[in-house]
C-alpha cells in the first residue's frame, strides 16, 4: 500500500497537455523530501525521467517537466506524442524508505 | 555506458530460497549505493532493498525485513540479494538499479538513475 498517490489513469490527444499529480503527506513530500519520476513502457524496465522534483537527465525531451509544492508534485507531458503511451510512477521518501507512488497510465487518444 | 545485468531468478517453493545476482559495469561501483526493486505481475513498483557503496548500510521495506538480505562485493562490481522464506506474495520482476544518494541542507534524498533489465522470481508449488 503505497504513501504516494496517483491518478491511475490519464489521457489526451496528441499534441495535448496532460498533468499527473502526486499527492503525499507530511512525512515525505511534505516532509522536504525530493520527488522523481520514472516512464515505464510496455514490457520494458522503467526509465528515470525526472529527478530532484524538476531536473531532466541528458536524453530526455524538455515535453516532460516536474514540480513540487506542499505536500504533492506534478509531472507535466507537453505536446503529447504517441510515444509516451506508458505508466508512470513518482518516488520520494517516507521515514527514511524509498517508496513509489500508485503509478498512472497515460493513454494517447 | 552503463549496464546492470540481473540473473538468479526463477521457479521456487513456498518456503524456499533463492539468491539474485546483479553484475554492473560502466562506472564506478563502490561509490554508489544499490537497491532493488520489484514488480509484481500487472501491479506497480515496490521498492524492496539498499545497500550504501562499502555495503556498511542497509535498508529494507517492511515487507521483507527479516526475510531478505542485500550484499555487493565490490571486487566483483556485483550486487546481491537473498531471498528467504519465500512467499507467494513475493513473485514478481526484480530489477537492481543505480542509486545516487545526494545530500541537501536538511535531508538526503535517493533516486534510480540506472536500471537492470529484471529476473523473474515464481514463488509456487
Amino acid at each position: 500500500q503505497s504513501v504516494l498517490t496517483q491518478p491511475p489513469s490519464v489521457s489526451g490527444a496528441p499534441g495535448q497537455r496532460v498533468t499527473i499529480s502526486c499527492t503525499g503527506s507530511s512525512s515525505n513530500i511534505g516532509a522536504g523530501y525530493d520527488v522523481h519520476w520514472y516512464q515505464q513502457l510496455p514490457g520494458t524496465a522503467p526509465k528515470l525521467l525526472i529527478y530532484g522534483n524538476s531536473n531532466r537527465p541528458s536524453g530526455v525531451p524538455d515535453r516532460f517537466s516536474g514540480s513540487k509544492s506542499g505536500t504533492s508534485a506534478s509531472l507535466a507531458i507537453t505536446g503529447l506524442q504517441a510515444e509516451d503511451e506508458a505508466d508512470y510512477y513518482c518516488q520520494s521518501y517516507d521515514s527514511s524508505l524509498r517508496v513509489f507512488g500508485t503509478g498512472t497510465k497515460v493513454t494517447v487518444l | 555506458e552503463v549496464q546492470l545485468l540481473e540473473s538468479g531468478g526463477g521457479l521456487v517453493q513456498p518456503g524456499g530460497s533463492l539468491r539474485l545476482s546483479c553484475a554492473a559495469s560502466g562506472f564506478t561501483f563502490s561509490s554508489y549505493a544499490m537497491s532493488w526493486v520489484r514488480q509484481a505481475p500487472g501491479k506497480g513498483l515496490e521498492w524492496v532493498s539498499a545497500i550504501s557503496g562499502s555495503g556498511g548500510s542497509t535498508y529494507y521495506a517492511d515487507s521483507v525485513k527479516g526475510r531478505f538480505t542485500i550484499s555487493r562485493d565490490n571486487s566483483k562490481n556485483t550486487l546481491y540479494l537473498q531471498m528467504n522464506s519465500l512467499r507467494a506474495e513475493d513473485t514478481a520482476v526484480y530489477y537492481c538499479a543505480k542509486d545516487p544518494r545526494y545530500c541537501s541542507s536538511t535531508s538526503c534524498h535517493g533516486y534510480f538513475q540506472h536500471w537492470g533489465q529484471g529476473t523473474l522470481v515464481t514463488v509456487s508449488s
